[in-house]
């Protein structure tokens, strides 16, 4: 499977607790774009890097979240205290240079239950 | 900032029929792509079609097409010879061409689609 993955599916973890997700992008795309998903909601941006370098935050991302990117290859995203409030469908997605094609590619998502 | 707006949360098509989505945008921007994206239960974000901004052709992939309205900002998609394999949420989403900043997409609230026998 050559597409975008994303570990663990699903994680279900207490109040207070530090989460850690992992995405491993489509080999040579240089950009990579984390997002969250509430239910009935549209993917809301939260960070993004190209190759190693995180280039644009949302203010969405508070100081409790931290996305790393080292070697420009896979992606982990940290939320550290989590809150009832962060349960939510995480999404990573990956796009090549945008000179050769501008779409995002997306895994099946992270799903947090914060309990 | 560029918002996008999808006011029908569900839909309901037949098999073999044809189905139309709704999406508005707003921006200030000139330059622009447009896309929509299915997320069938599997919650895997798959691109059904791409628009950009400078062309005025509507875009079409095989039984997919869009009706593109720069100057009303509308976006429809339009499924022709609904399958259930179309059962999904669609998203509507905006992405500001590159800059060289984050070209990230800013999304609607999603359509769910429906297809029965």
């Amino acid at each position: 499977d050559t597409g975008v993955s994303q570990d663990p599916r699903h994680k279900i973890t207490k109040r207070g607790q530090n989460v850690t997700f992992r995405c491993d992008p489509i080999s040579e795309h240089n950009r990579l774009y984390w997002y969250r998903q509430t239910l009935g909601q549209g993917p809301e941006f939260l960070t993004y890097f190209q190759n190693e370098a995180q280039l644009e935050k949302s203010r969405l991302l508070s100081d409790r979240f931290s996305a790393e990117r080292p070697k420009g290859s896979f992606s982990t995203l940290e939320i550290q205290r989590t809150e009832q409030g962060d349960s939510a469908m995480y999404l990573c997605a990956s796009s090549p240079p945008s000179y050769v094609r501008t779409e995002a590619f997306f895994g099946q998502g992270t799903r947090l239950t914060v309990v | 900032a560029q918002t996008v707006t999808q006011s029908q949360p569900e839909m309901s098509v037949q098999e073999a029929e044809t189905v139309t989505l709704s999406c508005t945008y707003d921006t200030s921007e000139n330059n622009y792509y447009l896309f929509w994206y299915k997320q069938p239960p599997s919650r895997q974000m798959i691109l059904v079609i791409r628009q950009e901004a400078y062309k005025q052709q509507n875009a079409t992939e095989n039984r997919f097409s869009v009706n593109f309205q720069k100057a009303a900002k509308s976006f429809s998609l339009k499924i022709s010879d609904s399958q259930l394999g179309d059962t999904a949420m669609y998203f509507c989403a905006f992405m500001k061409q590159n800059t060289g900043t984050a070209s990230k997409l800013t999304f609607g609230t999603g359509t769910r689609l429906q297809v029965t026998l």
